[in-house]
């Protein structure tokens, strides 16, 4: 069974630019998270979709962030503008359903550079 | 204000030797806790979890404690193996649900042989 994808693994880019990241999660999974994770630090929720909802988006900083998940599978995860404090590991993750216990599958990550 | 905490950055063992990882939490509402494991360019795996219910739960070589007086768990590895270097990472939710995990920073394992 494949993992978590996510792409593009590793992005540098200027301040001010926009980016992208992608995430396809296991097949069947209903829910998808994406997690932000500084260095040294632990990954933290961003925002998690319940299929197309999202359902819990209170710590994404709506200002610049924003997220899609239109069929209910994949989903992209946008910033604009990037800012260097953005600089960090950008983890999708995916799981049956949040009730449970059921677990949680991460993706290799996206590192993001800002310069 | 950190309501997981894992307070050693770093754990060296010799191969053969028990690994023991803390984690210390203060949100008494935690009634779920996880570990996961992350392997440098890979995402966070799930390694093993307990119930508030539970102060015990074994899976092989991976043993987790909680003490919930302390609010305090432990991961034990017996015995550890050069393949258990890594960064454990600590993880709490709430309410039934294991969707809002909450993260230690994290405690890096080496293995030794």
């Amino acid at each position: 069974e494949a993992g978590v994808v996510q792409s593009p693994r590793y992005k540098i880019i200027e301040k001010k630019q926009p980016v992208a990241f992608w995430c396809n999660p296991i097949s069947g999974h209903n829910t998808l998270y994406w997690y932000l994770q500084n260095l040294g630090q632990g990954p933290e929720l961003l925002i998690r979709y319940e299929n197309e909802e999202a359902v819990d988006d209170s710590q994404l900083p709506k200002d610049r962030f924003s997220a899609e998940r239109l069929k209910g599978v994949d989903s992209t995860l946008k910033i604009q503008p990037a800012e260097l404090g953005d600089s960090a590991v950008y983890l999708c993750a995916s799981s049956l359903s949040p009730q449970g216990g059921d677990t949680q599958y991460f993706g290799p990550g996206t590192r993001l550079t800002v310069l | 204000d950190q309501q997981v905490k894992q307070n050693s950055p770093s754990l060296s063992v010799q191969e053969g030797r028990i690994s023991i990882l803390n984690c210390d939490y203060t949100n008494s509402m935690f009634d779920y806790f996880l570990w996961y494991k992350k392997y440098p360019a890979e995402g966070p795996t799930f390694l093993i979890s307990i119930s508030s219910i539970k102060d015990k739960n074994e899976d092989g070589r991976f043993t987790v404690f909680l003490n919930k007086s302390a609010k305090h768990l432990s991961l034990h590895i017996v015995p550890s193996q050069p393949g258990d270097s890594a960064v454990y990472f600590c993880a709490a939710t709430s309410g039934g649900s294991n969707y809002k995990l909450t993260f230690g920073k994290g405690t890096l394992l080496t293995v030794n042989p």
